[in-house]
Order: structure tokens, then sequence, then C-alpha cells
């Protein structure tokens, strides 16, 4: 069965570092691949998908992924981190059943941005 | 192009109560999914329509859980009796096609439901 792992439940970064939230899979097929974004009492926002194009998908924000099969993962990063990054990101795969796809999402990373 | 809207954004009621939340997906989508996310823990997939047809409910919690989708537009999610247990945010999600051809399911705000 497909699932994804996120390492870090919470993951800390001063403004203008780097930021890395990593995402590993598991899956019998070739996976697609997510992030959402999730803002405090909101509902999850996509950042970016990977469906078997390029490796490297850019996404909103200024956030990209890079899908790596010999790893199994599918990592976020961002160049340097604004304060308005601070929120929670999920990690997701499709899972496709009986006629119909869906997402499986990891249990979140909490980004925090200090000044 | 409205996005995904939810009704209401937050309801508290008393163990016991039913309670009903309403999902408007996007205009022209036909799949519609409902999660349920409680704290610190990614959405849980619950059930899914594609247009009027819910072609997947085994992953509802209990049968106190159901879920409509009369025309192919709207959905409602109810729980009856509601438990402590069933606090958590709701959320419902539309997409116009399969996400396994590579399209992209949309979120509403969620539904928060608090059980006293």
């Amino acid at each position: 069965a497909q699932s994804v792992t996120q390492l870090g439940s919470h993951v800390s970064v001063s403004e203008g570092a780097l930021v890395l939230l990593r995402c590993n899979y598991s899956s019998s097929v070739p996976p697609y691949l997510f992030w959402y974004v999730q803002y405090p009492n909101q509902g999850l926002q996509l950042l970016l998908k990977y469906t078997s194009a390029a490796t490297l998908v850019k996404g909103i924000n200024g956030f990209e992924a890079e899908f790596k099969k010999s790893e199994t993962s599918f990592h976020l990063t961002k160049p340097s981190a604004h304060m308005s990054d601070a929120a929670e990101y999920f990690c997701a795969v499709s899972v496709s059943s009986s006629g119909y796809s869906t997402l499986t999402f990891g249990k979140g990373t909490m980004l925090l941005v200090s000044p | 192009d409205t996005g995904v809207s939810q009704d209401p954004r937050h309801k508290i009621t008393k163990r016991g109560q039913n309670v009903t939340f309403r999902c408007d997906p996007i205009s022209e989508h036909n799949r519609l999914y409902w999660y349920r996310q409680t704290l610190g823990q990614g959405p849980e997939f619950l059930t899914y329509f594609q247009n009027e047809a819910q072609l997947e409910k085994s992953r509802l919690l209990s049968d106190r859980f159901s879920a409509e989708r009369p025309k192919g537009s709207f959905s409602t999610l109810e729980i009856q009796r509601t438990e402590q247990g069933d606090s958590a945010m709701y959320l419902c999600a539309s997409s116009l096609g399969q996400i396994s051809s590579g399209n992209t399911i949309y979120f509403g705000e969620g539904s928060w439901l608090t059980v006293v």
C-alpha cells in the first residue's frame, strides 16, 4: 500500500535560512506526490505536485521539491524562509483503489520561522 | 472561480446530538471527497463521490457517519449521536478528474466540530 513518512514533526529555521522538509514514500507503482500547506484554522492549499514529468517540481511561494526514485524521497525546499512560511506542511501520495484514487497524507511537519 | 465552500466553519454540540456539515465543491468538479483531521495528524480519507454515486464508504468511521450527494452537486456529511472522539476538523475536497491522472484535489476551509 502506498504511504508517506514525514521526518520531523517540527522544523525550526531563522528567517532567510534554507527550508528543508523531508518526505519519503512507499509505493508499489510509480507514485504521484503532493505537498500541501495548512495555515492555522484553514484548509489545505496545494504547493506543488509530481506527476511523473520533470523530477524537479517548482511550486508556489518559492517552494520546490525533487523526486528521487533511488531514495524514495520527495523533499520540499525553499532557499530563504520568510515569516509568512510558518505553517504546517503535509506530504501526500496518490492511492488508487477500485476505480477511484484519493490521497494518503503524512502526519505533517510544523515549520517555525524565527526573526 | 470560487473554491470549495464548507458550512458551518465551527460547530459546538453536546454529546449525543446529530450534526450535519455541508460542502459545495468547485462548480465543474464531479469528484468529491470527505476527510477528517484530528490535532497533530494529517487528513484521513472518509468517503468519495463521483457525481451522485458514493463509490467508497467503507472508510467512514462508524455507522453513525453518513454522506450524501443527492444531485451530484453539494454534499452533506452527517454524524449521528456524536461522541467526544468525533471532535475534529472535517474537510471537503473536489477534483475535476482522477488524481491518478494528474488532477489536483482542492480543499475547503474545513468544518471544526467540538463535542462537549
